[in-house]
């Protein structure tokens, strides 16, 4: 089965400062690759995603790029701010409607104003 | 956008009861819901994949008999966890996508924290 890895567990920045978190996954199958944010007490929200027919997407501060041969993807975000504090996840799945997400185990971003 | 709604957002229970979640797919039919739990600082763990008109399907480790699912529409699957105990608290979300469409998303519930006391 699919297994993701996500680094770093947990990452502090300045507010203004970019902040990367990567990804690898093992799949070779897996064409999806959301990244979800979830804030305290609620549940996963998508931020963006990319497919494999791409190598990267950006909407406003969030990237999002794609290494299909070397299976890592990575989010960047630029111009941080606090309220960009939270968890974030990467996940990886084939693009099924019935297909599972498997999710990286979460990076805990703290933007310091 | 596509709406996941899950009801409710906060349970306590007594050990020994019986709990049911609803998770809703508002606005598109989902064939396919999705239920994780996710433990404090951890990521999501996949519980089950709930099929419409069918069985679930469980993940490995997890009671079929203790996290009862049911999916009668198109719109609507319910977990039930049956015998509460206190190990069983945690953070339940569920998930939908629109199956019948290519190229869409995974919605997620606001998710429900269940503490049994």
């Amino acid at each position: 089965g699919e297994n993701v890895e996500q680094h770093p567990s947990t990452l502090s920045v300045q507010e203004g400062d970019s902040a990367v978190i990567k990804c690898t996954y093992s799949d070779s199958a897996s064409n999806y690759f959301p990244w979800y944010k979830q804030e305290l007490g609620k549940g996963p929200q998508l931020i963006i995603d990319i497919r494999s027919n791409v190598g990267e997407k950006k909407d406003q501060r969030i990237a999002v790029t794609l290494n299909k041969t070397a299976k890592h993807f990575s989010l960047h975000i630029t111009e941080t701010q606090p309220e960009d504090s939270a968890v974030y996840f990467c996940a990886a799945s084939t693009e099924s409607g019935y297909s599972t997400l498997t999710f990286g185990k979460g990076t805990m971003l703290l933007v310091s104003p | 956008g596509a709406v996941v709604s899950q009801h409710p957002s906060w349970v306590i229970c007594k050990s020994g009861t019986s709990v049911k979640i609803e998770c809703r797919s508002l606005d598109f039919q989902a064939t396919t819901m999705f239920w994780y739990r996710q433990f404090p600082k951890q990521s999501l763990m996949l519980m089950a994949t709930s099929n419409e008109g069918s069985k679930a399907t469980y993940e490995q480790g997890v009671e079929k008999d203790k996290f009862l699912i049911n999916h009668a529409s198109l719109t609507l699957s319910t977990l039930t966890v049956t015998s509460a105990h206190p190990e069983d608290s945690s953070f339940y979300i569920c998930s939908a996508r629109e199956s019948t469409v290519m190229n869409t998303e995974a919605f997620f519930g606001q998710g429900t924290r269940l503490t049994v006391v």
